[in-house]
């Protein structure tokens, strides 16, 4: 888990509120991301940051937001349009964004979250 | 696009004995290959990856895996299995060939290792 860390390690959230989970990285990498993780799906990308102020969609964007206003934070919020926001959410880093990098990315704890 | 398939849901193995994990991926051009490895309520753990040269990469905790180009595989090995090696393990690839998309992982669904005494 690193230099990664992620709060709350559980969060319950009633239908219709939005929530926001934290994801803080002390290692100085550029590029951080967001995945969700569902039993038998593996890990799929819901939004990218290359560098500081500039995000990406992913491949399952609909229903959440980010902002990258510190090279260090990259908080995602699930909204009330995400009609299946109970999962897995893992926060990842690398130190450079680009494609033809060769950098791993790291990853923290997660972030449980179930809708009551 | 780029892809990756983990074809067994679980591995069981007799601790002691080697132990195979195998993915094969999917890409235009020369891959970069990952495995991670998650234990329950856990992140992911980087365990090795493949960019070029050697065929075969050596990763933490004395897992190994072998790139072959010609079978499009990237299988995870490890001599001599341990109880405490039971998890669940990722593979995962990147095409740099392509354009856009960042450092975008694509990751395979996982395989459940179960290591019995």
């Amino acid at each position: 888990d690193g230099g990664i860390t992620q709060s709350p390690k559980y969060l319950f959230r009633k239908e219709g509120q939005n929530v926001t989970l934290s994801c803080e990285q002390n290692l100085n990498h550029d590029a951080m991301y967001w995945y969700r993780q569902d039993p038998g799906q593996g890990l799929r990308l819901i939004y990218y940051s290359q560098i500081v102020n500039d995000f990406q969609k992913g491949d399952i964007a609909e229903g959440y937001s980010v902002s990258r206003e510190k090279k260090e934070s990259f908080p995602l919020t699930v909204t009330s349009a995400q009609k299946n926001p109970t999962a897995f959410y893992l926060c990842a880093s690398s130190i450079r964004g680009q494609r033809t990098s060769t950098d791993t990315q790291y990853f923290g704890p997660g972030t449980r979250l179930t809708v009551l | 696009a780029q892809s990756v398939a983990q074809p067994e849901d679980q591995v069981n193995v007799a601790e002691g004995n080697p132990l195979t994990v195998k993915c094969t991926y999917s890409v235009s051009g020369n891959p970069y290959l990952f495995w991670y490895v998650q234990y329950p309520n856990r992140g992911l753990q980087f365990l090795l990856k493949y960019i070029t040269g050697d065929n075969l990469v050596k990763g933490s905790y004395g897992f190994e895996a072998e790139f072959n180009k010609s079978q499009t595989s990237f299988h995870l090995k490890k001599p001599s299995a341990l109880v405490s090696d039971s998890a669940l393990y990722f593979c995962a690839v990147r095409d740099p060939g392509l354009t856009g998309g960042g450092n975008k992982l694509t990751f395979g669904t996982g395989t459940q290792l179960k290591v019995e005494l």
